[in-house]
């Protein structure tokens, strides 16, 4: 079936980085957008910026573009965000999804990882 | 940068109640481009609703939605158990994609 797979909980200091992976399988990698969604603890949803596992294309909410890199490699089918200069705000759960739509930018969202928590704390 | 916001906050009905949650943007959606997605405690969101009325694959047809330019509403015509969650709003018609702050569906 289709599916996104997330890596596991990471607990960094702050200043670190971290980088976390989502593998998908069960439908074609290269078909379809994968965007990062965060989530605060007992916060809302919030949109960080999604690349195109095609071409490497990416598009980034202004309050990422400075410290958030997405990456796919698409050899594993594998997408990766990687945060920079994490801070104490940083704490939450991080989610990726796959576009609804193959070979678009539909930019709504059928398939979802798990999700990783992240935490940050020195 | 477009803004959504949700209302009520919460909403506590009983099953079987219906259910009715407003999303409203600070300036219009293009093409209808609104999205509903349902989340429960410890789980990713699941999408509902897109293009603010079309059902996502196996959504039951007790979830609609409607609505265009500024104003959009998700209407759960029958509660069930499972439907008691947390409801998102999403739009995609322009850069950046941005989500409403939810509304809780409780039970009464």
């Amino acid at each position: 079936q289709v599916q996104l797979v997330q890596s596991g909980p990471e607990v960094k200091k702050p200043g670190a980085s971290v980088k976390v992976s989502c593998k998908a399988s069960g439908y074609t990698f290269t078909n379809y957008i994968i965007t990062w969604v965060r989530q605060a603890p007992g916060q809302g949803l919030e949109w960080m910026g999604w690349i195109s596992a095609y071409n490497g294309n990416t598009n980034y909410a202004q309050n990422f573009q400075d410290r958030v890199t997405l990456t796919r490699d698409t050899s594993t089918s594998t997408a990766y965000m990687e945060v920079r200069s994490l801070r104490s705000d940083d704490t939450a759960v991080y989610y990726c999804a796959r576009d609804s739509q193959s070979w678009g930018q539909k930019l709504v969202f059928d398939v979802w990882g798990q999700g990783t928590l992240v935490t940050v704390s020195s | 940068e477009i803004a959504l916001t949700q209302s009520p906050g919460t909403l506590s009905l009983s099953p079987g109640e219906r259910a009715t949650l407003s999303c409203r943007a600070s300036q219009g959606v293009s093409s209808r481009y609104l999205a509903w997605y349902q989340q429960k405690p410890g789980q990713a969101p699941r999408l509902l609703i897109y293009d603010a009325s079309s059902r996502a694959t196996g959504i039951p047809d007790r979830f609609s939605g409607s609505g265009s330019g500024t104003d959009f509403t998700l209407t759960i015509s029958r509660l069930e158990p499972e439907d008691f969650a947390v409801y998102y709003c999403q739009q995609y018609g322009s850069s950046p994609l941005t989500f409403g702050q939810g509304t809780k569906v409780e039970i009464k």
